[in-house]
C-alpha cells in the first residue's frame, strides 16, 4: 500500500511570494491532516477536512494561507504572501475513518519551506 | 482542551542503556495518547499508542509506554538503546471525540557509542 505523498519536497522562495504544497492521501481515507512543524517544535495542525469538506480549520492563518480538497482525495496547500516565520516543515496526513472518531493518521514526508 | 508538555528537549544515552522519555497530558475528557518517531526528513512513524485499553503498551523496536491516570503520564522507555534509535520522538494526545492530535514539542535522542 502506497504512502501519503507529498510535493515538492523542499522549496525556497523570498518573502511575499507565493508558495502551494501538494498532498496525495493513502487510497480510501476520509481524513486529510495538514501540520506545520517549525524547527524545534512539535507539529501544530492547520487544517482538518473529511473527504472534501473543512472540520477544522482554527489554527490556520486564514490571511495569507488557503487550502482545498475538492474532489475528496489530493490536497493543496497555499501560502499567499509568504512571511520569514512561515519557514517549516508542512507535514500531510491522512486516516480512514472520519473526522469525530479516533484513527490513526499516517504522516507523509513533509515538504521543507525555507522564506528569505 | 488538551495539551502535552515533554520534559527535556535533549536525552542523551550509551547504547545499551535505558531509554526514558517523559510526557505529561492535560486533556478534558478520557485521551488517546501517541508516541511517534521521526528520523532527519521523514515524517512521522507511529511507535505506539494507548487508546483505553491495556495500560501497559507495547509499540514497534522494543518500545513501550505506561498510561498513569493518577500521574497524567505516558511516558517511553527501552530497556536498551541501540544507535539505529537516535532520532526525534513526539508524544500526542487525541480526544477520543476527534481525529486530531496535540502534539508536544518533541525530545531528541541521541546515542553514544
Amino acid at each position: 500500500e502506497a504512502g501519503v505523498a507529498q510535493s515538492p519536497r523542499y522549496k525556497i522562495i523570498e518573502k511575499r511570494q507565493s508558495v502551494a504544497f501538494w498532498c496525495n492521501p493513502i487510497s480510501g481515507h476520509a481524513t486529510l491532516y495538514w501540520y506545520q512543524q517549525i524547527l524545534g517544535q512539535g507539529p501544530k495542525l492547520l487544517i482538518q477536512f473529511q473527504n472534501n469538506g473543512v472540520v477544522d480549520d482554527s489554527q490556520l492563518p486564514k490571511d495569507r494561507f488557503s487550502a482545498e480538497r475538492l474532489k475528496g482525495v489530493d490536497s493543496t496547500l497555499k501560502i499567499q504572501p509568504a512571511k520569514l516565520e512561515d519557514s517549516a516543515v508542512y507535514l500531510c496526513a491522512s486516516s480512514q475513518g472520519l473526522a469525530d472518531t479516533y484513527n490513526e493518521q499516517f504522516f507523509g514526508p513533509g515538504t521543507r519551506l525555507t522564506v528569505l | 482542551a488538551q495539551s502535552v508538555t515533554q520534559l527535556g528537549s535533549h536525552v542523551s544515552v550509551s547504547e545499551g542503556a535505558l531509554v526514558l522519555l517523559r510526557c505529561n497530558y492535560s486533556s478534558s475528557v478520557p485521551p488517546y495518547l501517541f508516541w511517534y518517531v521521526q528520523y532527519p526528513n521523514q515524517g512521522l512513524q507511529l511507535l505506539l499508542k494507548y487508546t483505553s485499553a491495556a495500560t501497559l503498551v507495547k509499540g514497534i523496536n522494543g518500545f513501550e509506554a505506561e498510561f498513569k491516570k493518577s500521574e497524567t503520564s505516558f511516558h517511553l522507555t527501552k530497556p536498551s538503546a541501540h544507535m539505529r534509535d537516535a532520532a526525534e520522538y513526539f508524544c500526542a494526545v487525541s480526544n477520543t471525540n476527534a481525529g486530531k492530535s496535540t502534539f508536544g514539542d518533541g525530545t531528541t535522542l541521541t546515542v553514544k557509542p
